[in-house]
């Protein structure tokens, strides 16, 4: 137990639904990220949240949109997705941008798009 | 753009050595990380080196040769549960960190 969750574990989904993913942290931390990760392939860096405010894009497209209410809570809504999004989605924290290196990681969500 | 690259697979014997290898090619250097992710679950960090040598924390040992853009992850005593996949990533800039495609180790009885 890292004290990073994420729901759903599992998502299957069409090209045409609208879902959202969750993380919560219960580290007090201030730095939030989600990784994509395909088999066989590195983690993707995908958005950064430092205190709220997104920091990051790395050239992501528009089909996830990220929301951070507050430094605790991290969202992906996924609308429209093809099915080489299909992957793990991992969201990560850490105390703070400069200490990125101990990045606390959730279990991930699989998802499935068909 | 960072280039990342270590082993696709490794094996060895409960009790044995393994020596998982990374080399790297980047624009900027900050600091070397490893992490052990096993199946299913979240990656966990396991070690850091910004600085050239050795880092032991137990039966793991983490080596770091910035002018070769090269390290290594040393595990000692195998065991059953180390079975995992081992991410390599570098630091470039103040946070952004970039992984290799890891390396799966499986540790046979």
């Amino acid at each position: 137990e890292t004290g990073v969750t994420q729901t759903p574990r599992h998502l299957v989904m069409g090209m045409t639904n609208k879902k959202s993913l969750k993380c919560e942290q219960h580290l007090g931390h201030n730095a939030m990220y989600w990784y994509k990760q395909s088999a066989k392939k590195p983690l993707e860096l995908m958005f950064v949240y430092n205190f709220k405010e997104q920091t990051e894009n790395n050239s992501v497209p528009s089909r996830f949109s990220p929301e951070c209410p507050n430094s605790s809570h991290l969202f992906l809504h996924l609308h429209t997705l093809q099915p080489e999004d299909s992957a793990l989605y991992l969201c990560a924290s850490s105390q703070d941008l400069e200490s990125a290196y101990e990045q606390y990681f959730g279990p991930g969500t699989r998802l499935t798009v068909t | 753009g960072q280039n990342i690259d270590q082993p696709t697979e490794m094996t060895a014997t409960e009790g044995a050595i393994v020596q998982i290898n990374c080399t790297y090619q980047t624009s900027g250097f900050n600091g070397l990380f490893w992490y052990q992710q096993h199946a299913g679950e979240a990656p966990t960090f396991l070690s850091y080196n910004v600085l050239d040598g050795l880092e032991e924390k137990g039966r793991f040992s983490s080596f770091l040769s910035r002018s070769k853009g090269y390290s290594y992850l040393l595990l000692k005593e195998l065991q059953m549960k180390d079975s995992a996949s081992y991410l390599c990533a570098v630091r470039d800039g103040d946070y952004k960190l970039s992984f290799g495609a890891g390396t799966t180790v499986t540790v046979r009885a």
